[in-house]
């Protein structure tokens, strides 16, 4: 079956560029997380989301910095004039409901480096 | 300040052999304690999960301890085995009440494990 899936792979911008990366989660899976790796640290939280609606974005840095969810499935993390601060690897992960014991699994995460 | 702390930062065993990583945190509301492993390039893969009230669980060769009034958990590896170098991360979710959210997980920097033929 098919894991998270995330596009692109790698992707390089210029400072002051905006950036869209996409999450396709496991599908029925109404839990979708974003992080942030920064390298040689633990992934940061950014954002979750249950079902179509953010249930928790404290961890947005900053307004350049949004996410949607529009549908319940597939989500975008879109980042505006982007800072060469922003280069990290960045995670996504979907669960199958919020519960303690719901497994995270996650994808094998976009690397934007911003120039 | 909500923080987890691992350590060693990274350790080289021989193949074989046991290990024991170590993880401290200071979260509060605690909800629950996981381990992941990742992978160079991969995204970190759930080895358990540990509410308040459990003290070990095991996965396989993989066995966590939890002790939450030190408010500390160990990863033991038996038999250490070359595919098992990778990364290894704690993380506690800050909850609210028993249970909580899944919301805000509290990352460490992990524990970067190699294993030597």
């Amino acid at each position: 079956g098919a894991g998270v899936s995330q596009t692109p792979s790698n992707k390089v911008t210029e400072k002051g560029k905006y950036v869209e990366l996409r999450c396709d989660p496991i599908s029925g899976h109404t839990a979708l997380y974003w992080y942030r790796q920064s390298l040689g640290q633990g992934p940061e939280f950014l954002i979750y989301f249950q079902g179509t609606g953010a249930a928790d974005d404290s961890g947005l840095p900053n307004d350049r910095f949004f996410a949607v969810r529009p549908e319940g499935s597939v989500s975008t993390l879109k980042i505006q004039r982007t800072e060469r601060g922003d280069s990290a690897v960045y995670l996504c992960a979907s669960s199958p409901g919020t519960g303690v014991y719901n497994e995270q699994f996650f994808g094998p995460g976009t690397r934007l480096t911003v120039l | 300040k909500n923080q987890v702390e691992q350590s060693p930062q990274s350790l080289i065993i021989l193949e074989g052999k046991n290990c024991t990583l170590q993880c401290n945190y200071t979260v509060s509301p605690f909800s629950n304690l996981r381990w992941y492993k990742q992978d160079t390039g991969r995204g970190p893969v759930s080895l358990t999960i540990m509410t308040f009230s459990e003290n070990t669980k095991s996965n396989g060769r993989y066995t966590a301890t939890l002790d939450a009034d030190t408010k500390q958990s160990s990863l033991h590896i038996t038999a250490s085995q070359l595919s098992d170098s990778a990364s290894y991360i704690c993380v506690v979710s800050a909850g609210i009440g028993y249970g909580g959210s899944q919301g805000n997980l509290i990352f460490g920097k992990g524990t970067k494990l190699s294993v030597k033929p």
